[in-house]
C-alpha cells in the first residue's frame, strides 16, 4: 500500500520564479492537508481539502500561495514569485474522515524541499 | 486560538537513559493529543494518540500521559536506544477543528 507521494523531493528556484509542488494522497483518503516545515516555525498548517473541496485555508499566505485539488488523486501547491523566505520543506498529508467530520491519523509524505536562491 | 507549547528544542542522551518530553496546550474545545516522530529524510509519522484525559497511550516502548488538570501531556521512554534519535512533535486536534496544531518539536539525539 503506497503512502502519500510528493514530487519533486527537491526544487531549487530563483527569486521571482514560480514553484509547483504535487501531492498524491493515499487512495481512499478523503482529507488532504498541506503543511510548511521550517526550523524556526516548525510545522505550520497551510490548507485543508475534504473530498476535493477547500475547507480551511487559514494558514495560507494571502499573496502568491494557492492550492488546488482537481481530482481525488492529486493536489498541488503553487507559489508564485518565490522569495527566499519561502524556502522550507512542504509536507502533504492525507487522512480518513471520521465520525462527525473529524479527521483521524495524518499520514505524511516525505516532503518537497524548496530552496529559493 | 489553539496552541501547543513544546519547550525542549533539543535533548541529548546516552543509550539506556530515560527520556521525558513535556508539552502544554491551550484550547477551548475537547482535544485529542498526539505524539508524532520524524526520522531524518522522512515525513512525520504517528507514534501515539491519547483521546481521553488522564489516560495513557503506549507504543514501541514509549508512553504518553495526558493531564487535563494541568493541560499538559508528556512523552517518556524508560530506556532509549540509538534508533530513537529523531524529532518528536506533540500535536493537538480540537474536536471542532479539522487539522492538527503542532509544537515546535524536540530533537532527540541518542549516543551509544
Amino acid at each position: 500500500n503506497a503512502g502519500v507521494i510528493q514530487t519533486p523531493r527537491h526544487k531549487v528556484t530563483g527569486k521571482g520564479q514560480e514553484a509547483t509542488l504535487w501531492c498524491e494522497p493515499i487512495s481512499g483518503h478523503s482529507a488532504v492537508f498541506w503543511y510548511r516545515q521550517t526550523i524556526v516555525q516548525g510545522l505550520e498548517f497551510l490548507t485543508y481539502f475534504r473530498n476535493q473541496a477547500p475547507i480551511d485555508d487559514s494558514g495560507m499566505p494571502k499573496e502568491r500561495f494557492s492550492a488546488q485539488m482537481p481530482n481525488q488523486s492529486h493536489s498541488t501547491l503553487k507559489i508564485q514569485s518565490t522569495q527566499p523566505q519561502d524556502s522550507a520543506v512542504y509536507l502533504c498529508a492525507s487522512s480518513l474522515e471520521g465520525l462527525g467530520g473529524a479527521t483521524g491519523q495524518l499520514y505524511f509524505g516525505e516532503g518537497s524541499k524548496l530552496t529559493v536562491l | 486560538g489553539d496552541s501547543v507549547i513544546q519547550m525542549q528544542g533539543q535533548v541529548t542522551l546516552s543509550e539506556n537513559d530515560f527520556l521525558f518530553i513535556n508539552c502544554t496546550y491551550s484550547t477551548t474545545g475537547y482535544p485529542t493529543l498526539f505524539w508524532y516522530v520524524q526520522y531524518s529524510g522522512e515525513g512525520p509519522q504517528l507514534l501515539l494518540q491519547v483521546t481521553t484525559a488522564n489516560n495513557k497511550g503506549s507504543s514501541r516502548g514509549f508512553e504518553a500521559t495526558y493531564d487535563k488538570g494541568t493541560t499538559s501531556f508528556h512523552l517518556q521512554k524508560t530506556s532509549v536506544q540509538e534508533i530513537d534519535s529523531a524529532v518528536y512533535y506533540c500535536a493537538m486536534r480540537n474536536n471542532y477543528a479539522q487539522g492538527l496544531t503542532f509544537g515546535l518539536g524536540t530533537r532527540v539525539s541518542v549516543f551509544p
